[in-house]
């Protein structure tokens, strides 16, 4: 079912780092691409999404940059927290279709 | 924005029995999902549950094991039905606002002896 591709599988930074995430698809009919985040023992939360129209959106220190003709799209977070860690999911969606969903990056930010 | 509610949030059956997860959304919806999700694993999309229609399943489950209905735009159950071991797992529901996001519910933890 994975037409979005994600990594890197686990990521570890300080705090105060940069940690990037990055995402790549195929299906160029996909219009609306989401980042969630999880918790352990919580459902995915909706973080940000974007769609094909812009380049970057910014939600406090979260930012999605996407880049339409490499059909690429990244999660960078700024500031990180240890409040941060936590697994981060891409996901894609086209029209009524189905989302798609990354296969998650667990990250660990450390204090 | 939607807030999601299920029940059970966690159980542990017995091999050959039946459970019954109940998904509540805070609003009115048209489509809600059905997902699974193994722990440090992604999110797989077990069926599309409209109100009004017949569940539409994904590749790999069938609606003899998985039972799904849709009463009304606010409510939605997933039953795994003759479990065994490998059913142990994440299920979890979502909701569709806006025809474009998903809002999940914590999740139904389920373990299966």
């Amino acid at each position: 079912q994975q037409q979005v591709k994600q990594s890197p599988q686990s990521l570890i930074v300080q705090k105060g780092g940069i940690p990037i995430i990055n995402c790549a698809y195929e299906n160029t009919a996909f219009d609306y691409f989401p980042w969630y985040q999880q918790f352990p023992g919580k459902g995915p939360a909706l973080l940000i999404a974007i769609r094909p129209d812009v380049s970057e959106k910014k939600e406090g220190r979260f930012t999605i940059s996407f880049n339409k003709s490499a059909k690429q799209f990244s999660l960078h977070i700024m500031d990180s927290q240890p409040g941060d860690s936590a697994t981060y999911f891409c996901a894609a969606k086209a029209g009524n279709n189905d989302m798609r969903f990354g296969a998650g990056t667990r990250l660990t930010v450390k204090p | 924005s939607a807030v999601i509610s299920q029940k059970p949030s966690r159980d542990i059956c017995q091999r050959g029995t039946s459970l019954t997860i109940q998904c509540q959304v805070d609003s009115q919806v048209t489509m809600m999902f059905w997902y699974r999700q193994q722990p440090g694993q992604s999110l797989t999309l077990i069926a599309t549950a409209n109100q009004g229609s017949e569940a539409t399943y994904e590749s790999g489950f069938v609606i003899d094991k998985f039972p799904i209905s849709r009463p009304n735009l606010t409510f939605s159950t997933l039953t795994v039905s003759n479990m065994s071991p490998e059913d142990s797992s994440i299920y979890l529901c979502s909701a569709e606002i806006g025809q474009e996001t998903q809002y999940f519910g914590p999740g139904t933890r389920l373990l299966v002896l």
